[in-house]
């Protein structure tokens, strides 16, 4: 059965850091691209990074671009967000999210998905 | 950044009658269009991917159809546990989008 666990959220003061972790197990990790998306309260699904499955292709949305940073340990199973310069309006759930029907470069649709770690960025 | 639009903002209908979807994008996305339902506490449920076609374990209730700018999910006959908000996703081009969704409601 395929898990995705994601970790590492809480609350974080403006302009400090955090690690999102994403652990994968029942299924053959290295065969997928893995994207972040995250959920504002009360707001709709947002997209935030994709890597593909040899980490030949990551990208990032505009708002979150050299402030976060995408990575992947096909040897671990795991993939990371690390998120740095937090703002308030990156308050949101982040899930982790397997992609189907690849393009070959990490984009596609999300058929599995985390239970979502809750990242709260307030003084 | 492709746009896409949802309406209406909610619809509230009775168990059985049909419910119509639509999503519109600021720019063609061909076929790149996927639906998804989600519940409170809950992350999204892929429903329909490719525009049209059904995602495993999906009713067959749920069909999507469209191409191009103009898209539609629609729900033949509503079960109670259709309740939910739907959102589409456009995968054709960085950076991916999704709409604001349609709050499904059941009377």
């Amino acid at each position: 059965e395929v898990h995705l666990v994601e970790s590492g959220g809480g609350l974080v003061n403006p302009g400090g850091s955090l690690r999102l972790s994403c652990a994968a197990s029942g299924f053959a990790f290295s065969s997928y691209s893995i994207n972040w998306v995250r959920q504002a309260p009360g707001k709709g699904p947002q997209w935030v990074a994709a890597i593909s499955r040899d980490s030949t292709y990551i990208y990032y949305r505009e708002s979150v671009e050299g402030r976060f940073t995408i990575s992947r340990d096909n040897a671990k199973n795991s993939v990371s967000l690390q998120m740095n310069s937090l703002r308030t309006e990156d308050t949101a759930i982040y899930y982790c999210a397997r992609v189907e029907v690849d393009n070959g470069y990490g984009s596609g649709y999300y058929q599995y998905w985390g239970q979502g770690t809750l990242v709260t960025v307030s003084a | 950044e492709i746009v896409l639009i949802q309406s209406p903002a909610t619809l509230s209908l009775s168990p059985g009658e049909r419910a119509t979807l639509s999503c519109r994008a600021s720019q063609s996305i061909r076929g790149h269009l996927a639906w998804y339902q989600q519940k409170p506490g809950q992350a999204p449920r892929l429903l329909m991917y490719d525009a049209s076609k059904r995602a495993t374990g999906i009713p067959a209730r749920f069909s999507g159809s469209g191409y191009g700018t103009d898209f539609t999910l629609t729900i033949s006959s509503l079960e109670p546990e259709d309740c939910a908000v739907y959102y589409c996703h456009q995968r054709a081009d960085w950076p991916l989008t999704f709409g604001g969704g349609t709050k499904v409601q059941i009377k």
